[in-house]
């Protein structure tokens, strides 16, 4: 049964600080990795997706990696803003499973001004 | 281009009742998923459906269930309400049902259970 596990739950980090979220998954049999920002009560806005056969995946600020083979994801957000601080998410898709996500805990993100 | 749409926003039901979540996907897109977010368990995967058809069902007791229309809008229902069920449901939605697809989420629907 695939895992999927966000560590550290939470950190705060000065604005400027680039930024390190891990994600980790058990089975590396994955089709795709797609990391996802929450703000609170609201739903989920797609950062980036990466296919099973990139590496990484970058969009501005935003650089996400994937190792699939030690089951390994990292989303770097660079410069980090105030703006930025919300919940990050990153979820798998098993692929066989069509849009079934199995979804990590999420790193909580507060950046202080 | 509006995103995916979730009605209503926010209810409260008691214990017993049952409820109808609707979720309207991106133009275009023909796949419909559904989630439950809790802070417990937090994001379960309900089911997903693709042109009218379920295509995957998540570890949910028999009072969860959906259905899809024509037009790609999805309903949820859930039937005798228990206090567990308060949760945020999300629906997602994705022009296929091909697995290398990005999956988009709309705003939720908060369910409160009394």
């Amino acid at each position: 049964k695939q895992e999927v596990t966000q560590i550290p739950a939470a950190l705060s980090v000065p604005e400027g600080e680039n930024l390190v979220l891990n994600c980790s998954f058990t089975d590396s049999a994955i089709y795709n990795l797609q990391w996802f920002r929450q703000d609170p009560g609201k739903g989920l806005t797609s950062l980036l997706l990466i296919q099973s056969s990139q590496r990484e995946q970058t969009s501005g600020r935003l650089n996400a990696s994937l190792d699939k083979s030690s089951g390994r994801s990292t989303l770097y957000i660079a410069a980090s803003q105030p703006g930025d601080s919300a919940t990050y998410l990153c979820a798998v898709r098993p692929g066989a499973a069509g849009n079934k996500l199995t979804f990590g805990g999420g790193t909580r993100v507060l950046v202080k001004p | 281009k509006a995103g995916v749409t979730q009605t209503p926003r926010y209810l409260i039901k008691t214990r017993g009742q049952q409820v109808t979540l609707s979720c309207s996907p991106i133009s275009g897109h023909r796949s419909v998923s559904w989630y439950q977010q809790t802070p417990g368990q937090g994001l379960q995967f309900l089911f997903e459906y693709f042109s009218e058809t379920q295509r995957n069902k998540g570890n949910f007791p028999g009072r969860f269930s959906g259905r899809q229309f024509s037009n790609s809008r999805s309903e949820m229902n859930v039937s005798t309400l228990e206090l567990g069920d308060s949760a945020l449901y999300l629906c997602a939605s994705s022009p296929t049902a091909h697995v290398t697809g990005e999956l988009f989420f709309g705003e939720g629907s908060r369910l409160t259970v009394l």
